[in-house]
């Protein structure tokens, strides 16, 4: 298995709060990504990164801001929660290339936003 | 734009039937990646098969095969036997794999399997 981790993996907190989501892989892998899981609409990209201090937005990332200042380390905070950011969120690496934009999932961060 | 459909929200199957999950993508890319995915009900994200744009064979492992057709932008999944064990959330995503290659996925709507005993 890829090793990646996500922290925290259940966060509770109330609307208007700050909230960062960390995903930290050993893998060394260049590409890592941030997807946010909804029912009726599969896992939808937030940001993403393609290299250390190098970011590009996704689909839905309004409300979201991320920062990779280690290869190893990709953040994603919520400067300001609010409810229709609960989700349970995703964090995903790929190396691209020889193994065919292949990701590898993280075990994901549920969050409610109350 | 890119867009992935999983038109299947739910399918229920007992026990040994087969069961085919549906994928129909759009993109203007002509070279592109096809994945499925299944999240069982733990919650993790299990990679199932990677499919380039170039290869239209079809594949098999085990009970699962797929069935690429670029001719209707379909890229099927199916279960033989289905087994309790198979119940999960399946889905089918695309990416592009050109000079702009970013990896990025865009995922279908996903579909609920239910296999019952």
């Amino acid at each position: 298995d890829a090793g990646i981790t996500q922290s925290p993996r259940h966060k509770v907190t109330e609307t208007g709060t700050p909230v960062t989501l960390r995903c930290h892989q050993t893998e060394n892998h260049r590409y890592m990504y941030w997807y946010r899981q909804d029912p009726g609409h599969g896992l939808r990209l937030i940001h993403y990164s393609y290299g250390v201090k190098d970011t590009d937005k996704g689909e839905v990332s309004d409300g979201y801001s991320v920062s990779r200042s280690k290869t190893e380390d990709f953040l994603l905070t919520l400067e300001s929660a609010t409810s229709s950011q609960t989700s349970v969120y995703f964090c995903a690496i790929s190396e691209l290339g020889g193994r065919g934009n292949e990701q590898f999932f993280g075990p994901g961060t549920r969050l409610t936003v109350l | 734009a890119q867009k992935v459909t999983q038109a299947q929200t739910e399918i229920s199957v007992v026990e040994k039937e087969d069961v085919t999950l549906d994928c129909v993508y759009e993109t203007r890319d002509t070279t592109y990646y096809l994945f499925w995915y299944k999240q069982p009900p733990s919650g993790e994200l299990v990679f199932l098969i990677r499919r380039n744009s170039f290869d239209e064979q079809n594949e098999i492992s085990g009970r699962y095969s797929w069935n690429f057709q670029k001719s209707t932008s379909s890229f099927n999944f199916t279960i033989t036997a289905s087994q309790v064990v198979d119940s999960a959330v399946y889905f089918c995503a695309l990416s592009d794999s050109g000079s702009s290659n970013t990896g990025k996925l865009i995922f279908g709507q996903g579909t609920t399997l239910q296999v019952k005993p």
